[in-house]
C-alpha cells in the first residue's frame, strides 16, 4: 500500500520569498502524483499532477513540482509567494493499478507574513 | 456553476441522531467518493463507489453507511452520530475513462457538529 508523508504541518514564509512544501511517498514503483490546495472555507483544488514524463511539472498559481524518483520525493516550489497564497496544501499518491485509490499526506498550512 | 455540490454546507446536530450529507455532480462521473478531514490527519476515504452498482468500503467505514442513487447522487448517513465525528467532510468525483489517472475533482464540503 502507498502512504505519503508531509513533513511540516506548519509553514509561514514573507510575501514575496520563495516557497519549497515538501512531500514524500511510498510506493513500490513510480505512482501518479497530485498536489492540491484547500483555501478556507473552501473545496479542494488541483494545482498540478505528475502521471509520467518530465519530472518537472507545471501547475496553476505559478506553482511547479518536481518529482524525484531516488529520493521518493514531489516537493512543490513557488519562485514569490503572494498573500493570497495562504491554505493549506495536500500531496497525494495514487498507485497505477485498476481500482486504486488516492492516498493524501496530512497537509501544511501556509500562512504569510505581509 | 458548481460541478459538485455538497449539501448541507453546515451541520451541528447531537448524539445518537441520524444525519445524511447528500453530494451531487454534474461532471458525469462514473466514480464518486467520501472522504473526512481531521486536522493533521488529511483526507481518509469512508466509502467509495465505482458506478450505481457498486459501493466499496474505504479506510475508515465503521459508524458510516451510503447510497448511491443515481450515478450523479451519493449519499452518506451516519445512523447514530457520535462526537469523534465531528470532522469536514468531502465528497469528490473522478472518470475512470480518462485513462484512469485518478484525478479527483471535490466538492466545497460540509462541517459536521456531533454534540
Amino acid at each position: 500500500a502507498q502512504s505519503v508523508t508531509q513533513p511540516d504541518i506548519h509553514i509561514t514564509v514573507s510575501e514575496g520569498a520563495s516557497l519549497e512544501l515538501r512531500c514524500n511517498y511510498s510506493y513500490g514503483a513510480t505512482p501518479y502524483l497530485f498536489w492540491y490546495v484547500q483555501s478556507p472555507g473552501q473545496g479542494l483544488q488541483l494545482l498540478l499532477k505528475y502521471f509520467s514524463g518530465d519530472t518537472l511539472v507545471q501547475g496553476i498559481k505559478g506553482f511547479e513540482a518536481e518529482f524525484k524518483r531516488s529520493q521518493s520525493s514531489f516537493n512543490l516550489r513557488k519562485p514569490s509567494v503572494h498573500w493570497s497564497d495562504a491554505a493549506e496544501y495536500f500531496c497525494a499518491v495514487g498507485a497505477r493499478v485498476a481500482g486504486n485509490m488516492l492516498t493524501f499526506g496530512g497537509g501544511t498550512r501556509l500562512m504569510v507574513k505581509p | 456553476d458548481a460541478d459538485v455540490t455538497q449539501t448541507p454546507r453546515n451541520r451541528i446536530t447531537k448524539t445518537g441522531k441520524r444525519i445524511m450529507l447528500e453530494c451531487s455532480q454534474t461532471k458525469g462521473h462514473d466514480r464518486m467518493y467520501w472522504y473526512r478531514q481531521d486536522p493533521g490527519l488529511g483526507l481518509r476515504l469512508i466509502y467509495y463507489s465505482f458506478d450505481v452498482k457498486d459501493i466499496n468500503k474505504g479506510e475508515i467505514s465503521d459508524g458510516y453507511s451510503v447510497s448511491r442513487q443515481a450515478q450523479a447522487k451519493f449519499s452518506l448517513s451516519l445512523e447514530s452520530a457520535i462526537p469523534n465525528q465531528t470532522a469536514l467532510y468531502f465528497c469528490a468525483t473522478s472518470d475512470f475513462s480518462t485513462s484512469g489517472r485518478l484525478e479527483q475533482f471535490f466538492g466545497p464540503g460540509t462541517r459536521l457538529t456531533v454534540l
